[in-house]
């Protein structure tokens, strides 16, 4: 079975700071999903990329695909405290892209 | 807001107590989900439903009994939970369809005494 592993598991950074975080699967990624989770919440869409070499940005937030490597980075520029929470990367588990599995999570904390 | 409400939000049972949860969307979506997530694990799904038919059952135990009545409504039904089932259980939804990102609710934590 098809499984994601994220790196770091947790990560402080200086408010002002870069960040990235990393995802990579197991197996061929045929749609990837990054979503931010505050504890104890759901879960907020963030992105979704579909193919290799696609990037996409959402305010100070970047993700990119890595198709070959399998594997998918989210970039944070300028960290804010607001940027604070789980980051969670998910991935189709079959190619109709009808089911998500999910890797364990990245817990951001951003110290001002 | 994301458009996806459970209720409630949290829940205290015994290991024989019937409960259930409630999710419901409002955002046109024709499939949901039930996931749940444990400490220090992925989340895990549980079921899916695509207009109103459950496609997917991820060898979840009996004991949780889901339920479709229409496509902006899910049930999770618990009897006899185990201490084990306690956790944070979210319901999303979606386009049905491929690649269509799911949208979360906030889930509802589950604690099994």
């Amino acid at each position: 079975s098809q499984e994601l592993e994220q790196s770091p598991q947790s990560l402080i950074v200086q408010e002002g700071k870069n960040l990235t975080i990393n995802c990579t699967s197991s197996k061929t990624l045929y749609g990837l999903y990054w979503y931010k989770q505050k504890y104890g919440e759901g879960l907020i869409f963030l992105m979704m990329l579909q193919k290799g070499g696609e990037e996409k940005s959402h305010e100070k937030i970047t993700a990119k695909l890595d198709e070959k490597k399998q594997q998918s980075s989210l970039h944070i520029t300028a960290s804010q405290p607001s940027h604070a929470g789980i980051y969670l990367c998910g991935a189709d588990s079959n190619q109709a892209g009808t089911a998500l599995i999910f890797g364990k999570g990245t817990t951001l904390s951003v110290s001002s | 807001e994301t458009g996806v409400t459970q209720t409630p939000r949290h829940l205290v049972m015994g290991m024989t107590n019937k409960k259930s949860l409630k999710c419901e969307q409002h955002l046109g979506h024709n499939a949901m989900y039930w996931y749940k997530q444990s400490a220090k694990k992925p989340l895990e799904l549980m079921f899916v439903y695509n207009f109103k038919e459950q496609t997917e059952n991820n060898s979840v135990p009996s004991r949780f009994s889901p339920e479709c009545p229409n496509s902006s409504h899910l049930f999770l039904h618990l009897h006899t939970l185990q201490p084990e089932d306690s956790a944070l259980y979210l319901c999303a939804s979606s386009q049905a369809g491929m690649r269509q990102p799911q949208h979360f609710g906030d889930g509802t934590r589950l604690s099994i005494l």
